[in-house]
Parts: structure tokens; C-alpha cells; sequence
């Protein structure tokens, strides 16, 4: 099992208000993702960074904001929730030098609920 | 287009019976071609990762294939336990952009029954 952890797990949260997704490994990984998922659905890439004060946007478009101040914590943010934000967020990462293969290993996810 | 379409969407089988899901792929350039377990409110567990040069490759009971040339992939079960309940995830990567960009499939929820 990869050490890549993410809390909260599950949370209920108002429209609104402010929330950070966090998540955090103890891997030494280089690059982290944020990835979304709705049931049923497939993984869509919402934010990545290659290492420290890098982050970019991925395919998806997303209200959401990242940070990397440090090589192991990569929180995600939402300023304003809303019910589109309602989903399934997962972080992941992977080392950068390991050749094509270039493996994630994804967190446990949090369960976004906004009403 | 890139595209990963996995079927059947959904499978149901009894313990110990076999099982095989398929993945076709449009992408291109091909890198490679991952296998991932999630189950349900879990994060994806790797299974198996394939170059372009490999045609199978196997992780304990699951065996997948690789056809570059039809663009297709199979996971095959064997001797399926109440643990394999899960979805399973076609990814396929490609090396159009420094990222190595990852296309994921829906999945193909698998229960199976005692």
C-alpha cells in the first residue's frame, strides 16, 4: 500500500464556505496530482505539479486552486463551494524519474458532498 | 480523438469462476498500458503496467494482454474471490507532452457473488 494519505475522507459542507482538500505522502514524490471522479465515471486530471512552487492546470477545468510548499503536502482549494462541486477527489503521485513507466499512487480519495 | 473504452460496464460472476474485461484504446502516441483496481471509496490500486513491447503480463490471478497493433487489452480473473469485487480501471498513457498524459477509461464494476 502507498503512503499517500488525504483528509477528510467524507465531508458535508454548505454552499459557500470555504474548504481544503488535504493530502499528503511520504514517498519523497516529485510530481502530485489532483484528479476528480464522479460514479461511474473516469478520472478526470484537475491540477498537477512537477515539485516545489510548480503547479499547473490539468484537462479539466475546475474552480478549485493547488499549492506545493512542500515536496510532500499538496492541499487542494475551493474559495466558494457549490453542488457542481459535489464529487470524489483523488490525489495521487509519482516519482520523476522512473522512465516511461512513471506509476501513481493515488490516495483514498475524499468524498465531497455540497448542499 | 484519445479514447479508452473498457466492457462490459458491469459483470457479475460466482466465486471461483473465471473472468475476462476488455479495453480498447484510440490513443496515440502509445506509451503504456495500466490495469488499476479500485474498490469502492478507495483510491486506484495498480495491477499491471505493459509497454509496448510486452503481450501479457501477469500479477498473481490476474493475467492482461496487450494487441498494440488492434489497440486492445484484456484482464483475465482466474478463480475469482469475494475480495475481486471492484472496478476495474483501463489506463493508457501516452508521450505526446513532457506529463506522459494518462487517459482513463469508465471501468467495468465487477461483483462477485458466493
Amino acid at each position: 500500500e502507498a503512503d499517500i494519505y488525504q483528509t477528510p475522507r467524507y465531508l458535508v459542507i454548505g454552499t459557500g464556505k470555504k474548504i481544503t482538500l488535504e493530502c499528503s505522502q511520504t514517498m519523497g514524490h516529485d510530481k502530485m496530482y489532483w484528479y476528480q471522479q464522479d460514479p461511474g465515471m473516469e478520472l478526470h486530471l484537475i491540477h498537477y505539479s512537477y515539485g516545489v512552487n510548480s503547479t499547473e492546470k490539468g484537462d479539466l477545468s475546475s474552480e478549485s486552486t493547488v499549492s506545493r510548499i512542500r515536496t510532500e503536502h499538496f492541499p487542494l482549494t475551493l474559495e466558494s463551494a457549490r453542488p457542481s462541486h459535489t464529487s470524489q477527489y483523488l490525489c495521487a503521485s509519482s516519482e520523476s524519474e522512473t522512465g516511461v513507466l512513471d506509476e501513481q499512487y493515488f490516495g483514498p480519495g475524499t468524498r465531497l458532498t455540497v448542499t | 480523438k484519445n479514447q479508452v473504452e473498457q466492457s462490459p460496464q458491469s459483470l457479475i460472476i460466482l466465486e471461483g469462476k473465471n473472468c475476462t474485461l476488455q479495453c480498447n484504446y484510440t490513443v496515440s502516441p502509445f506509451s503504456n498500458l495500466r490495469w488499476y483496481k479500485q474498490d469502492t471509496g478507495r483510491g486506484p490500486v495498480s495491477l499491471t503496467i505493459m509497454t509496448f513491447s510486452e503481450n501479457t503480463k501477469s500479477n498473481g490471478r490476474y493475467t492482461a494482454t496487450l494487441d498494440a497493433d488492434t489497440k486492445q487489452s484484456s484482464l483475465h480473473i482466474t478463480a475469482s474471490q469475494l475480495s475481486d469485487s471492484a472496478s476495474y480501471i483501463c489506463v493508457v498513457s501516452d508521450r505526446g507532452s513532457t506529463l506522459g498524459r494518462l487517459y482513463f477509461g469508465r471501468g467495468t464494476q465487477l461483483t462477485v457473488w458466493p
